[in-house]
């Protein structure tokens, strides 16, 4: 079992939609938690960081956590073309120093 | 964000030199930097963590001798891909976390090998 796991996709969705991403982790003491954006062809940029239960927003973007069920999620309001993207979640593992990706999903918003 | 800065973004090179690529941190101190290397439309590979003042721990399956890493001081680390191969073309990210902070990675531009 992978320690982070994601939905490849692609997840399509039409302009104006909600986007939600998914993601589950196996390591129950994992603490801190990241979603980060990766466009083709370019190095992964952070959009989003949540560390204690429940929603977090950030203008379009809401992260939300779950570590009972080992859960976190981001959704994006009123999705946009420019959001296409590969979103990728991380998870900071309890006793370690390095971030654990998911394989990251494939988002795509259709105009 | 905090910002790193990677260069070269882009090389070419012929098969079996050298390539050094550049891992700056602007505007914070890193003790700790990572070195991913990503192949088209699969997921980021961590391939070693670089400590500031120490020898760089490789993950499993990625040749030390291979892949050079210096982490001289607090806002540099460098990679050197020696005697490169084709195989080796893919790109390569650098990442840092501030060494107070809350975990949180944030990654260089990339650079793109290419080896011919």
């Amino acid at each position: 079992q992978k320690e982070v796991e994601q939905n490849s996709g692609p997840l399509s969705v039409p302009e104006g939609a909600i986007a939600s991403l998914n993601c589950t982790y196996s390591d129950r003491g994992s603490q801190s938690f990241f979603w980060y954006r990766q466009y083709s062809g370019k190095s992964p940029e952070l959009i989003m960081s949540i560390y204690s239960n429940g929603d977090k927003e950030d203008g379009r973007f809401t992260a939300q956590l779950n570590k009972a069920s080992q859960y976190v999620s981001l959704l994006i309001r009123d999705s946009q073309p420019s959001d296409s993207a590969t979103y990728l979640c991380a998870v900071l593992q309890n006793a370690g120093n390095m971030l654990t990706f998911g394989g990251g999903t494939r988002l795509m918003v259709k105009p | 964000g905090a910002v790193v800065s990677q260069h070269p973004s882009r090389v070419i090179c012929k098969s079996g030199t050298s390539v050094k690529i550049e891992c700056r941190s602007l505007d914070f101190q890193a003790t700790t930097m990572f070195w991913y290397r990503q192949f088209p439309k699969q997921s980021l590979m961590l391939m070693a963590t670089s400590n500031e003042g120490s020898k760089a721990t490789y993950e499993q399956g990625v040749e030390k001798d291979k892949f050079l890493i210096n982490h001289a001081s607090l806002t540099l680390s460098t990679l050197t891909v020696t005697s490169a191969h084709p195989e080796d073309s893919s790109f390569y990210i650098c990442s840092a976390r501030r060494s107070a902070g809350t975990g949180e990675l944030f990654f260089g531009e990339g650079s793109r090998l290419t080896v011919l």
